[in-house]
């Protein structure tokens, strides 16, 4: 089945204790994306990826990091993370090709720090 | 399940009525939209899209109308089932980016 599968769905963590979220799809896209979804802002961007080493920031990257070292994956990185991380967390791909741009969305990673 | 918009507009309608979910989109230059449908506990799924070449587009019980001259953004859908009730966002692309709208949360009543 054609997916991008996040890990973990659910993590509580203490403020500054370093933590990643994993993404991985399996319908070998180039471009992905992590957003998050916090209650009256919608979905915002965080960091992109067009392809394997390349990444760019997205609208809120501060507080981020991301690496694209595998096609497969994209990693979400918080070095020191802190309340106002508190959020759900999307990843996101879609092939990079021209006329399309419909995403395929994750499950989602609803992340609570202390 | 998660809710992922507490202070979102909301629609309720009866089963089996036309649904019909607005979006105001923000920048003029925008040349693709999409809907998308948000369940409970999950990612956000694509339902239909439109280009600004078009006006409507029809797809399964759902259309899409484009108003670029008020910037406005329907979606249409038809005889709403209970498994239709979620969070409906459009998206618009500006710029080589897709901006997201705040949603719509859509009740289905039986």
């Amino acid at each position: 089945e054609a997916q991008v599968t996040q890990n973990p769905r659910y993590l509580i963590t203490v403020t500054g204790k370093k933590l990643t979220v994993t993404c991985s799809q399996n319908m070998n896209h180039e471009y992905m994306s992590w957003y998050r979804q916090d209650p009256g802002l919608g979905l915002r961007q965080i960091y992109y990826s067009m392809n394997v080493e390349v990444t760019d920031k997205g609208d809120v990257p501060e507080g981020y990091k991301v690496s694209r070292k595998e096609k497969r994956n994209f990693p979400l990185i918080l070095e020191s993370p802190s309340p106002n991380q508190t959020s759900l967390y999307f990843c996101a791909s879609r092939e990079d090709r021209v006329g399309i741009y419909g995403y395929t969305f994750g499950s989602g990673t609803r992340l609570t720090v202390v | 399940g998660e809710s992922v918009g507490l202070h979102l507009p909301t629609l309720s309608v009866q089963e089996g009525d036309n649904s019909i979910i607005n979006c105001a989109y923000s920048n003029s230059a925008s040349d693709y939209f999409i809907w998308y449908k948000q369940e409970s506990g999950k990612g956000p799924q694509f339902i239909i899209d439109i280009r600004s070449n078009m006006d409507k587009r029809q797809g399964q019980r759902v259309t899409v109308l484009l108003n670029k001259t008020v910037k406005h953004l329907s979606l249409q859908i038809a005889a709403t089932q209970p498994g239709d009730s979620a969070v409906y966002f459009c998206a618009e692309r500006s710029g080589g980016k897709l901006i997201f709208g705040q949603g719509t949360e859509l009740s289905v009543k039986p």
